[in-house]
């Protein structure tokens, strides 16, 4: 069964501190996506990486930053969390071609406090 | 820039009564299209995709959606809602550099 983990489904973080969230992918996928959920907002994009050490901005990357340093592993990073970073964090993976729908872990839901 | 809405936030049907879900997208190219349900505490499930040729698409679950290209619109239907379809519906647009974007959903309540 192919599969998208998140190393967390909740975590709990104080305003400051520097945030690691985990995504790793078993099914070889090139795309991999760090989405922002929230409610009457949809899924918001944040980074977007179309191969190893390849990354490219989504819709709203400010006070976030990404690392791929192998294709199944894509992390999330809050340099500095703040409390209206408090969010669910949805991450994806997909083929390279258009064809491939995107797959989704269970999701991260952060806490800043 | 693409972008996909659901003019639907809310949405309450009783169980057995049909069910239309509205999605409209905003792309210049031809578009990738999907949707995904989202049922309470779980994650994303993929309904069904459309990509080219017929333009009545079959899903999972009994759903199905029909691509009109003049309208714009990808709307999902089923023609008898059971109250486990009872969940958060997702609309999304994929675009030819391998990027999704979704619309803000659309939740649905089935009464008994």
């Amino acid at each position: 069964d192919v599969k998208v983990t998140q190393s967390s489904r909740y975590l709990v973080k104080r305003t400051g501190e520097k945030v690691f969230l985990e995504c790793v992918q078993d099914m070889d996928h090139e795309n991999m996506f760090w989405y922002r959920q929230d409610p009457g907002l949809g899924l918001r994009l944040i980074y977007f990486s179309y191969d190893v050490k390849m990354k490219e901005k989504g819709d709203i990357p400010e006070g976030y930053s990404v690392s791929r340093e192998k294709k199944e592993r894509f992390s999330l990073i809050l340099e500095s969390a703040s409390t209206n970073q408090t969010s669910m964090y949805l991450c994806a993976s997909s083929q390279t071609s258009a064809r491939g729908n995107p797959f989704f872990g269970p999701g991260t839901r952060l806490t800043v406090l | 820039a693409q972008s996909v809405t659901q003019p639907d936030i809310h949405i309450t049907v009783s169980e057995g009564a049909s069910l239309e879900l509205r999605c409209n997208y905003s792309y210049g190219a031809t578009p990738y299209l999907f949707w995904y349900v989202q049922s309470p505490g779980q994650g994303l499930q993929l309904l069904l995709k459309y990509f080219s040729g017929d333009t009545l698409v079959q899903g999972i679950k009994g759903f199905e959606a029909e691509f009109k290209r003049s309208q714009s619109s990808f709307n999902l239907r089923k023609p008898s809602v059971h109250w486990s379809d009872a969940a958060e519906y997702f609309c999304a647009v994929g675009d030819n550099f391998n990027k999704f974007y979704f619309g803000s959903g659309t939740k649905l309540n089935v009464k008994p």
